[in-house]
């Protein structure tokens, strides 16, 4: 049981490009999240999907995007990569019908490690 | 003042102590209560889930929770270098209709032989 999966591992680019991380799921969860974690910072909320087509905006939203592309997937986007976006990206899913709504523990991946030169 | 306070460490304990790790908070519509260990490039892993006030035990851990004065701590005994990791608490309730978890910031643990 793989649980939850984050690809690629590790990425770099120069600022100005575009990149989508990748994260799927295989325990049936409704809701997904992307974080980013940073030293000192702790993991902050990008964005969750609380069910297949909704999507909302954490505590940092800008400079990102993402995609619920069906109940297993979650994509996050970065449309012009900055290097205030370094960081280690953990995608998470849980329970419930609706995140607004589900007090079930989150599951993580083993994050996405990105570099923004 | 975050809403979740974790002191970061690093705190580092020989072999076979019993280790206390605590998070403080101010927001009292925390209802559910999450202990996480997070290895080196690792993600987190849920460790202790519980609800409202109280203990929990699993195995060496213990989760303990004590809403009167919004702190809750982790305990684990007979420590060992495997435990070494960053482990974070998290907390959810109901507040602004949604039940995502604020995460405290983390605690540095290391257990030397």
């Amino acid at each position: 049981n793989a649980g939850v999966t984050q690809t690629p591992k590790f990425q770099v680019l120069k600022t100005g490009q575009s990149m989508t991380l990748q994260c799927a799921q295989d325990m049936n969860h409704n809701s997904m999240y992307w974080y980013r974690q940073d030293p000192g910072m702790g993991l902050r909320l990008i964005y969750y999907s609380a069910s297949e087509g909704t999507t909302d905006k954490g505590e940092v939203p800008n400079g990102y995007n993402v995609s619920r592309l069906n109940k297993r997937e979650f994509s996050l986007r970065l449309e012009s990569a900055a290097p205030s976006q370094t960081s280690v990206y953990f995608c998470a899913s849980s329970e419930g019908n609706r995140a607004r709504h589900s007090n079930q523990p989150q599951h993580f991946g083993d994050g996405t490690r990105l570099s923004i030169l | 003042q975050k809403e979740v306070e974790q002191d970061p460490g690093p705190l580092s304990v020989p072999e076979g102590a019993i280790v206390s790790l605590n998070c403080t908070y101010s927001n009292s519509a925390f209802q559910y209560f999450m202990w996480y260990r997070q290895y080196s490039r690792k993600g987190p892993e849920l460790l202790m889930y519980t609800y409202s006030s109280g203990n929990k035990e699993d195995g060496r851990f213990t989760a303990q929770v004590d809403k009167s004065s919004k702190y809750i701590s982790l305990f684990i005994r007979d420590s060992q270098p495997s435990d070494s990791a960053t482990y974070l608490c998290a907390m959810s309730g109901k507040s602004g209709g949604s039940y995502i978890p604020t995460f405290g910031r983390g605690t540095s643990l290391i257990v030397h032989p």
